[in-house]
């Protein structure tokens, strides 16, 4: 699977805009690009994946570069139930998903 | 989306007795199902991958005697630490693929159990 790289943390006001940014320069053409965030002591919860093409629902945004080396998650309206850790995974169909770091995001009053 | 659930949230024991977790796929049947473990202030770290009607596939370093899995339905996976010792303590979490989703497939997870050996 290729490797991902996010910044550790960031924070945004709330009702503004998250753009979480997701650098994956090794991905492959059948890579998939996934988002999932954990909010303290809870399992993870899926948000959205793309593969080449924008993706949105009710949770998020994704925009993948015309590369496909970087992607960003946009949460358009930030809440401070958006506080959690964003993980940014890229894999393949099938493929069980490895987990980084993530990226810490706080969302401020 | 799809609901995962895990139970029981929260287990105490003491050192030496054996516990099990149970992973339920509420609305679809996952042929497979993943086990994790997250310690404090890391990341989630893949134990095993069950699969339905199949020996579990353990990752390096994971102890099969010591966790054992049985994924005997498409809807149920569980999870049994044995001999629990303290340091087995950490939060227990886990997935199943949903099978719906074409040709890329989405895990959803469970809420995790907290186990605590004292």
């Amino acid at each position: 699977d290729a490797k991902t790289t996010q910044p550790p943390s960031m924070d945004c006001a709330e009702g503004r805009a998250a753009n979480l940014p997701c650098n994956h320069s090794t991905i492959s053409g059948n890579e998939y690009v996934y988002w999932y965030r954990q909010i303290h002591s809870q399992g993870p919860q899926y948000i959205i994946h793309g593969l080449k093409n924008n993706e949105t629902n009710e949770m998020a945004s994704l925009i993948i570069t015309e590369d496909r080396k970087s992607s960003t998650l946009i949460l358009p309206h930030a809440t401070l139930r958006d506080t959690a850790v964003y993980y940014c995974i890229v894999t393949g169909a099938n493929s069980k998903l490895t987990f980084g770091k993530g990226i810490t995001l706080s969302v401020r009053p | 989306g799809a609901v995962v659930s895990q139970h029981p949230s929260r287990v105490i024991c003491k050192s030496g007795t054996s516990v099990k977790i149970e992973c339920r796929s509420l609305d679809f049947q996952a042929t497979t199902m993943f086990w994790y473990r997250q310690f404090p202030k890391q990341s989630l770290m893949l134990m095993a991958t069950s699969n339905e009607g199949s020996k579990a596939t353990y990752e390096q370093g994971v102890e099969k005697d010591k966790f054992l899995i049985n994924h005997a339905s498409l809807t149920l996976s569980t999870l049994t630490v044995t001999s629990a010792h303290p340091e087995d303590s950490s939060f227990y979490i886990c997935s199943a693929r949903d099978p719906s989703g074409g040709a890329s497939l989405i895990q959803y997870f469970g809420a995790g159990t907290r186990l605590s050996v004292l």
